[in-house]
Parts: structure tokens; sequence; C-alpha cells
């Protein structure tokens, strides 16, 4: 267990809707990273908040956003929800904002779009 | 531009022999590199990093990894697979300019009793 949780684990919607994707990180840990996982594109990285504030933007596209909280769980809101948006999206914590920091992920949330 | 590569989908090794699963990258200055590993239906799991220091690098499960500079490579080896270690392996370099990870497409690794 990496102390990071995730929820829900299994989501199923449909196209044109909106859902959030929820993150508590392990305790201590600032940073929140969030990534998409699919057979097609592999792990992709979306963005990073630290202590609150937007750290670092990946590939994340522009119907998506995300935002941490004073408590430091995370949300990413995903809308305008496309078949191709089908795919697991993880969460991961660590203690600084800088990459050499190792990541500790959660389990995981499987958005399946129809 | 900052690259990562996983030159095989897939590394098959029996029960009790040595693996290695190859990475390469290719990143301006010196790199941050690491390796995380995916069991099914699992998030990721941290197993190794190199940023300086020794060039064999020891990480969790009795893996390890050499940082090959003139190769410009980080392979993760074990000595002897266990069945468990069928996961899926990715290696990842940080991207020091956009101050990222930029991860390799993974190896699955499967070791057949």
């Amino acid at each position: 267990d990496s102390g990071v949780t995730q929820t829900p684990k299994h989501l199923i919607t449909a196209t044109g809707q909106r859902v959030t994707l929820r993150c508590s990180p392990r305790s201590g840990d600032l940073s929140v990273y969030w990534y998409q996982q699919s057979l097609d594109q592999g792990l992709q990285f979306l963005i990073q908040y630290y202590n609150g504030e937007e750290r670092a933007k990946g590939n994340i596209l522009e119907r998506f956003s995300a935002q941490q909280f004073p408590d430091l769980h995370s949300e990413l809101n995903l809308s305008s929800l496309e078949l191709g948006d089908s795919a697991l999206y993880f969460c991961a914590s660590s203690v600084g904002e800088r990459w050499g920091d190792q990541q500790f992920f959660g389990p995981g949330t499987r958005l399946t779009v129809l | 531009a900052q690259s990562v590569a996983q030159p095989e989908d897939q590394v098959n090794v029996a029960e009790g022999n040595p693996l290695t699963v190859k990475c390469t990258y290719s990143v301006s200055g010196n790199p941050y590199l690491f390796w995380y590993v995916q069991y099914p239906n699992r998030g990721l799991q941290f197993l190794l990093k190199y940023i300086t220091g020794d060039n064999l690098v020891k990480g969790s499960y009795g893996f390890e990894a050499e940082f090959n500079k003139s190769q410009t490579s980080f392979h993760l080896k074990k000595p002897s697979a266990l069945v468990s270690d069928s996961a899926l392996y990715f290696c990842a370099v940080r991207d020091p300019q956009l101050d990222q990870l930029i991860w390799g497409a993974g190896t699955k690794l499967i070791i057949k009793p």
C-alpha cells in the first residue's frame, strides 16, 4: 500500500459527460501528479501540483483540469468526454516539488467512456 | 529532445535465470534515471533511481541497474528471476529543461516456471 488513495476505482460514463477523479496523497507529501495510462499512448504525464499551486504541465487536454486543495487532496476534472478518454488515471505524490523525488502511485481510477 | 527508449516490448526469462530489461536515454546534462514496476491491476511502484555516484544502483526486490554514460543506458538487472517478478517495467528520465519525467513505453517481463 503506497498510502495514496484514489476514488472511485471504476467509472463508467457516456460521451459528452463530465467526471471528477479524486486523489489523496501520502501524509506529508506536498506534490501531486496526474497520469493517464492507455494501451495506445502508454503512460502520459498530465499535470503536477505542489502545495496548492500548479507546478508542471504535460500532455493535458484543454477539456481536462485539475486543482489541489488546502488539505492537499487533488481532483482531476474531465469534461466533454470522448471514447478516447477511456484509460487508467493514476495519481502519484512525492515529498518535494522536484522530479528527483520518488513518486508514490495510487491504485488508479479506470474510466470507461461508452 | 529528451527521450527514453525501452527497445523490447516483452522479455521472457525462465525462473532462476538472470534477467535484463533494457533502457536507453537521450538527455542533455546529467540524467536522473528511474525504474518503476507495475503489477497487474496496481499502480506503479518505485524500484530504484540514479542521480549521481556509483554506476551500479541497488533497489527493491533484489533488482539493480547499471548506469552507463558512454552507452547512454540504464539497464535493469536481477541475478535470479522469480515468477513473482512478472510485471510491466517502466524506465523514466528527468527532462532537465521541463523538470518532468519522460517515461518509456514499458517492457512486459514474463518469468516462466
